[in-house]
């Protein structure tokens, strides 16, 4: 299958500092990936949508000037959390989406990035 | 929007017997149901999908069911193993494949 990878797997900071993640398609074109936030013990619940070459759509609840998203290329979408809060603290996942041979599409997910805010 | 319930949250079986995890789903133009395996820590994992032209489909140990008319899916694994001990999650994809709505997670317990 399609790998997707994500860098950091763990980051830790100071409360009021940014962070940025990135997701990457590494084998496969991605115009289309997809944000994801998980609290522990939790579901996945979908943040935002990135669009190549357009702005995120956002779902309701998210605040996008917080949580700024760029999809620069179709390999490369990066989420930055901008002045971030202990609250933020949870496990960010990305995926991205991948065209079936047969139609449909398939979504992969990444390894997740574990933000930790102090 | 779609909204995706999974049932139950928990589930401990003993090893060697099986498992069922169900999910209902809400939107009727949803067409793709995959089910993911995530360990702590660790991103999810395509265990089995199933596509809303098929009522039925079965890798080895894991089956899934579709009844599009009541609008739920199911998971099916049997003979269990310890190894099978994780969190499992339904979810349901829209025809334009731009939104997959998960479930909200079943807890598998395999006791050897």
């Amino acid at each position: 299958g399609a790998v997707v990878s994500q860098h950091p797997s763990w980051v830790i900071c100071k409360s009021g500092t940014s962070v940025k993640i990135e997701c990457r398609s590494l084998d496969f074109q991605a115009t289309t990936m997809f944000w994801y936030r998980q609290f522990p013990k939790q579901s996945l619940m979908l943040m935002a949508t990135s669009n190549e070459g357009s702005k995120a759509t956002y779902e309701q609840g998210v605040e996008k000037d917080k949580f700024l998203i760029n999809h620069a290329s179709l390999t490369l979408s990066t989420l930055t959390v901008t002045s971030a809060h202990p609250e933020d603290s949870s496990f960010y996942i990305c995926s991205a989406r991948d065209l079936l041979a047969g139609g449909g599409w398939e979504q992969y997910f990444g390894p997740g990035t574990r933000l930790t805010v102090t | 929007g779609e909204n995706v319930e999974q049932h139950p949250s928990t589930l401990s079986v003993q090893e060697g017997d099986s498992a069922v995890i169900k999910c209902t789903y809400s939107d009727s133009a949803s067409n793709y149901f995959p089910w993911y395996k995530q360990e702590l820590g660790k991103r999810p994992q395509l265990i089995i999908d199933i596509r809303s032209n098929v009522g039925e489909k079965k890798d080895q140990r894991i089956a899934v069911t579709l009844n599009k008319t009541a609008k739920h899916f199911s998971l099916h694994i049997t003979e269990t193993q310890p190894e099978d001990s994780a969190v499992y999650f339904c979810a349901a994809q829209n025809n334009a494949g731009n939104m997959l709505t998960f479930g909200g997670g079943t807890r598998l317990m395999v006791k050897p």
